[in-house]
């Protein structure tokens, strides 16, 4: 399996940025590093990924680290609608044919304080 | 259409029961998976399908038996399950060479 390490909580106050830190030292070359959120009792929500090179999106931005062995996800304002359990996720694709594997780290509990 | 649908919702099962859970995707996604999650924990993968085959299965005991009828379906048959097996169960579909998971809503299982 590919590990990912995750605080187990944090705090952010609404109206300001989060930053949310993932380890992943036994990444592989090809694998991509994934970010879901989870709301409770939904299913987990893609936020975003990247392979190497920082990514924005209109809902967090993804900084990568050059060795690849950490990411930080990057929420700009957070709000109280962003208050879930953040996971990283490296993807690794086996085979072209075989699909992809996503092992879920043990996640970030992310309490956004009005 | 962007959604993962699973059904039924809730289930409530006895151990001797043979029961289902279904799961369907109509964004052309050639593979499924499905994950189990306890309660304040990560999802688990259980099995992938790709081609509607199955490509990976993470040594998950054989009362639980996935089937894949069409690239749009996705089935997980349950029989003689434990209470430990009570979860959160979740189907997700992706396309086959990266991007994204999505997730359905998930059936929430509970084994008497």
């Amino acid at each position: 399996d590919a590990k990912t390490t995750q605080p187990n909580s944090m705090e952010s106050n609404e109206e300001e940025p989060v930053h949310l830190p993932c380890n992943h030292s036994t990444i592989s070359g090809t694998d991509y590093i994934h970010w879901y959120r989870q709301l409770p009792s939904q299913g987990p929500e893609y936020v975003i990924h990247g392979l190497t090179s920082n990514v924005n999106n209109r809902m967090a931005s993804l900084a990568i680290a050059e060795d690849r062995k950490s990411s930080t996800l990057i929420l700009h304002r957070a709000t109280l609608r962003d208050a879930a359990v953040y996971y990283c996720i490296l993807m690794r694709m086996i085979h072209t044919n075989t699909g992809n594997q996503f092992y879920f780290g043990t996640g970030t509990s992310l309490t956004v304080i009005p | 259409d962007t959604e993962v649908t699973q059904t039924p919702k809730h289930l409530v099962m006895g151990m001797t029961n043979k029961k289902s859970l279904k799961c369907e995707q109509h964004m052309g996604h050639r593979a499924m998976y499905w994950y189990k999650q306890k309660a304040k924990k990560p999802p688990e993968l259980m099995f992938v399908y790709s081609y509607e085959k199955l490509s990976i299965n993470e040594s998950v005991p054989s009362r639980f038996s996935p089937e894949c009828p069409n690239s749009s379906l996705l089935n997980l048959h349950l029989h003689a399950l434990q209470p430990e097996d009570s979860a959160l169960y979740l189907c997700a579909s992706s396309q086959l060479m990266g991007g994204e998971l999505f997730f359905g809503e998930g059936s929430r299982l509970t084994v008497l």
